[in-house]
């Protein structure tokens, strides 16, 4: 058990609708980051937080937004839902900003858009 | 731009049957190179860091070891619990992130 706990493990909803994940870190860890997989892209970066604030951006959609709140746990909001999004998203988390330590991760979001 | 290579895609081994695993990177100051463990519908499970060239980690039956230019993955004597889908990552030294950049994967079948 990484410590990184995600919310929901399954979601199946329509295209053009809008969904929520969430992401708690691990107990300590002031990071968080949002991947995304599929299967003909590997793991995908998307955007980190730290200690509430955006620090890196990677290949996200205009569609999707995240933060961080106060209590440091992370939502990744996807809006306009298209069939190209389905995947399986993850969080992932770690101590510091930008140092060479691990990104732990929880065991992901599947999202199925119909 | 950052780049992870991973071959082969896919292994197949016997049980006992040794063998290793590539990861090619490019990257403008490497300040970590990272392997994970994946199994099916699962989160990455860290697994080894390594930092300059010439350092070496194990874990068991896995070995890690790494040049300027790529890192290999030993697998001794392979049991099947070992299947699984292995990443190799790349930490950025020159952005201030700790985002990882990760290859496609290698997945690992061992048959017993």
């Amino acid at each position: 058990d990484s410590g990184v706990t995600q919310t929901p493990k399954h979601l199946i909803t329509a295209t053009g609708q809008r969904v929520t994940l969430r992401c708690s870190p691990r107990s300590g860890d002031l990071s968080v980051y949002w991947y995304q997989q599929s299967l003909d892209q590997g793991l995908q970066f998307l955007i980190q937080y730290y200690n509430g604030e955006e620090r890196a951006k990677g290949n996200i959609l205009e569609r999707f937004s995240a933060q961080q709140f106060p209590d440091l746990h992370s939502e990744l909001n996807l809006s306009s839902l298209e069939l190209g999004d389905s995947a399986l998203y993850f969080c992932a988390s770690s101590q510091g900003p930008a140092y060479n330590s691990p990104l732990h991760f929880g065991n992901g979001t599947r999202l199925t858009v119909t | 731009e950052d780049q992870v290579t991973q071959s082969p895609e896919a292994l197949r081994l016997q049980e006992g049957e040794s063998s290793s695993l590539n990861c090619s990177y490019t990257v403008s100051g490497l300040r970590g190179l990272f392997w994970y463990r994946q199994d099916p519908g699962k989160g990455p499970e860290f697994l080894f860091t390594l930092y300059s060239a010439g350092e070496e980690k194990e874990k068991e039956r896995l070995k890690a070891t790494l040049t300027k230019k790529e890192s290999f993955l030993h697998i001794t004597a392979p049991k099947p619990e070992d299947s699984a889908t292995y990443l190799c990552a790349v930490q950025d030294g020159s952005s201030n992130t700790g985002k990882l950049i990760f290859g496609q994967g290698t997945t690992l079948q061992v048959k017993p």
